[in-house]
């Protein structure tokens, strides 16, 4: 089965610097790339996602890219706030009806002013 | 997004007891609905995939006798904790969507 492995486990920065977290898969056939932010006691919320069909997204200070032929994916902060403190989880899934996200074991970010 | 919403909360119950979760799509029909169970400080575990009218699909290790899923409306999937124990105690979370998959607000269960 898939196999999706990420870090760092914990990851600490100063307000305003950038903050970057690697995920890496097992199946080739997965093709769907979300990540999560999840606050304390609350459900994970979608923040951005990329298709295998592109190498790089970005809304505001989030950025994710994805190198498919390395299976390797990476979620960017830039300019990171103390509100961006939280546990951030990547998932993969082969993108069809019915199918499950698996997600690696969480990076908690902390961001201090 | 699409809204996914998770009740209740927060249930404290007595060991053998049972708890019953539910999960709804309020904008969107669900014909596949996920439930994960979260331990503290780890990550979303997979338990059972939920399909609209058949049988939930369960991940290996997941007894189905014990936790219960039904999914009798494209809006609705309830999980019951059938003789609920300590061990059985964490954070349960529903997740859904038309395309992406949204996450209700998740469950805290504490058993006595």
């Amino acid at each position: 089965g898939e196999n999706v492995e990420q870090h760092p486990s914990t990851l600490s920065v100063q307000e305003g610097d950038s903050a970057v977290i690697k995920c890496t898969y097992s199946d080739s056939a997965s093709n769907y790339f979300p990540w999560y932010k999840q606050e304390l006691g609350k459900g994970p919320q979608l923040i951005i996602d990329i298709r295998s069909n592109v190498g790089e997204k970005k809304d505001q200070r989030i950025a994710v890219t994805l190198n498919k032929t390395a299976k390797h994916f990476s979620l960017h902060i830039t300019e990171t706030q103390p509100e961006d403190s939280a546990v951030y989880f990547c998932a993969v899934r082969v993108d069809q009806a019915g199918t499950a996200l698996i997600f690696g074991k969480g990076t908690t970010l902390s961001v201090s002013s | 997004g699409a809204v996914v919403s998770q009740h209740p909360s927060r249930v404290i119950c007595k060991s053998g007891t049972s708890v019953k979760i539910e999960c709804r799509s309020l904008d969107f029909q669900a014909t596949t609905m996920f439930w994960y169970r979260q331990f503290p400080k780890q990550s979303l575990m997979l338990m059972a995939t939920s399909n609209e009218g058949s049988k939930a699909t369960y991940e290996q290790g997941v007894e189905k006798d014990k936790f219960l899923i039904n999914h009798a409306s494209l809006t609705l999937s309830t999980l019951t904790v059938t003789s609920a124990h300590p061990e059985d105690s964490s954070f349960y979370i529903c997740s859904a969507g038309p395309e992406k998959l949204f996450f209700g607000s998740g469950t805290q269960l504490s058993v006595l």
